[in-house]
């Protein structure tokens, strides 16, 4: 089981709706993290969340808008997307944003399967 | 260029082969060496880490050691199970690549019973 929890699993919405993608962890972890997965493909960044604050977008279209209403949960709000955005969504954490350096490597969700019809 | 280069697959084999798959990497300095496997259906999971030159880790039987002087981080298993088959991620972290995860391409294991 892992301890991070995406919900919700699959969602499907055409290219006119608003949608969001939540992630909850309870692990204490300070940075928290949205990466986009196509098939076959490794994950790519699309934000990281330091203490509850945005400290990196990897220049990821403003139809994706990021929130942390507090250190155990990360939304991702959709709207107005395109097919091509559709993938599979994961949210990851650790315990900062340094973690990969230290010995506190990321926490992986099972994600979200979005498609835009 | 590429800072993470791993062994095209997929990678074929039958239970209780041995298991090699491939990762060199670009980077100055000493950066932290990853493992990451995805099981289908799921998220990436830690398999294992090295964070120093001739640090081996291991986990589950696999094993990979952090090799400086050729730039590699080779994951190998003696025995492979079918409940190994997933998609495995060599990645590493740097300063100079702001500390975020860089993810080699994936390798794609089938084991056959």
């Amino acid at each position: 089981d892992t301890e991070v929890t995406q919900t919700p699993k699959h969602l499907v919405m055409g290219m006119t709706n608003k949608k969001s993608l939540k992630c909850e962890q309870h692990m204490g972890h300070r940075a928290m993290y949205w990466y986009k997965q196509k098939a076959k493909k490794p994950p790519e960044l699309m934000f990281v969340y330091s203490y509850e604050k945005l400290s990196i977008n990897e220049s990821v279209p403003s139809r994706f808008s990021p929130e942390c209403p507090n250190s155990s949960l990360l939304n991702l709000h959709l709207h107005a997307l395109q097919p091509e955005d559709s993938a599979l969504y994961l949210c990851a954490s650790s315990q900062d944003h340094r973690g990969q350096r230290i010995n506190s490597p990321l926490h992986f969700g099972n994600g979200t399967r979005l498609t835009v019809t | 260029g590429n800072s993470v280069t791993q062994m095209e697959g997929p990678v074929t084999l039958s239970e209780e082969a041995f298991l090699t798959i491939n990762c060199t990497y670009t980077a100055t300095g000493y950066p932290s060496l990853f493992w990451y496997v995805q099981y289908p259906g799921e998220g990436l999971q830690l398999l294992l880490k090295a964070t120093k030159a001739d640090d081996k880790g291991s986990n589950k039987g696999f094993e990979a050691t952090y090799r400086k002087e050729t730039t590699s981080f080779h994951l190998e298993k003696g025995s492979v199970q079918v409940s190994d088959s997933a998609v495995y991620f060599c990645a590493l972290s740097a300063m100079e690549y702001g500390n975020k995860l860089v993810f080699g391409a994936g390798t794609i294991l089938r084991v056959k019973s």
